[in-house]
């Protein structure tokens, strides 16, 4: 089973508008990270966001914020505003925080363009 | 401000050659990882380090070795390159394995 899911392969957006990109994960452990990150065209990866399972608020950094909900298992990230620099494809992923799990596990993404 | 640096940024081989990318950073991290990205799909984790002198296998280390001899420095060989490992591939370093994982620009490797 896919451990995160990221249904829109991808989107558009006129600039300015808020958008959310969608993310479910799969689980067992009770412990564990979500992070997104931005690869613009130039291929870099970007850390955008970090949520770990027992934090009670839902993370936000600047007009980016991830709307956690664990008992659906999703951990959406919205940009608020969306700027022509928003483009770009962005992945979510998970860290499993048992030993053993140091890998990230990443989805397949969405590539997000914003529309002037 | 250099923080994860990979050596080269392209390459082209042949089938059956040999080659090492470097990856190194500059920000003291203990954690180091080696992922490829293949059209379509996420990063996929080759091998990684938690600390000097260790290395471990991750999801996809079939056809690579890795070394971390150096704290700073983890290199990833490829014995006989293959037309499978044409990938993009990104080193990523963290100072734990809870904290964020920088990445360095990726090298674009093609096996011809």
């Amino acid at each position: 089973a896919q451990k995160i899911t990221q249904t829109q392969p991808g989107m558009f957006v006129q600039e300015k508008e808020a958008v959310t990109l969608d993310c479910t994960y799969d689980t067992s452990d009770p412990s564990y990270g979500l992070f997104w990150y931005k690869q613009p065209s130039s291929g870099e990866m970007i850390f955008l966001i970090y949520q770990g399972s027992y934090d009670q608020q839902n993370a936000t950094e600047g007009r980016y914020s991830l709307n956690f909900q664990k008992a659906r298992k999703s951990a959406n990230l919205v940009i608020s505003a969306s700027q022509l620099g928003d483009s770009a494809m962005y992945f979510c992923a998970m860290r499993e925080l048992g030993f053993g799990n140091e890998k990230l596990t990443f989805g397949t993404g969405t590539r997000l363009t914003i529309i002037p | 401000n250099a923080g994860v640096t990979q050596t080269p940024k392209f390459r082209v081989l042949k089938t059956g050659q040999s080659m090492t990318l470097l990856c190194a950073q500059d920000m003291n991290h203990e954690y180091m990882y080696w992922y490829r990205q293949d059209p379509g799909m996420g990063l996929r984790l080759i091998h990684y380090s938690v600390g000097e002198g260790t290395t471990a296998k991750g999801e996809v280390p079939d056809g690579y070795n890795v070394s971390r001899l150096k704290k700073q420095n983890f290199l990833l060989g490829l014995e006989s390159a293959a037309p499978s490992q044409t990938s993009v591939y990104f080193c990523a370093s963290s100072y734990g394995p809870y904290q964020p994982q920088h990445f360095g620009d990726g090298t674009r490797l093609s096996i011809l």
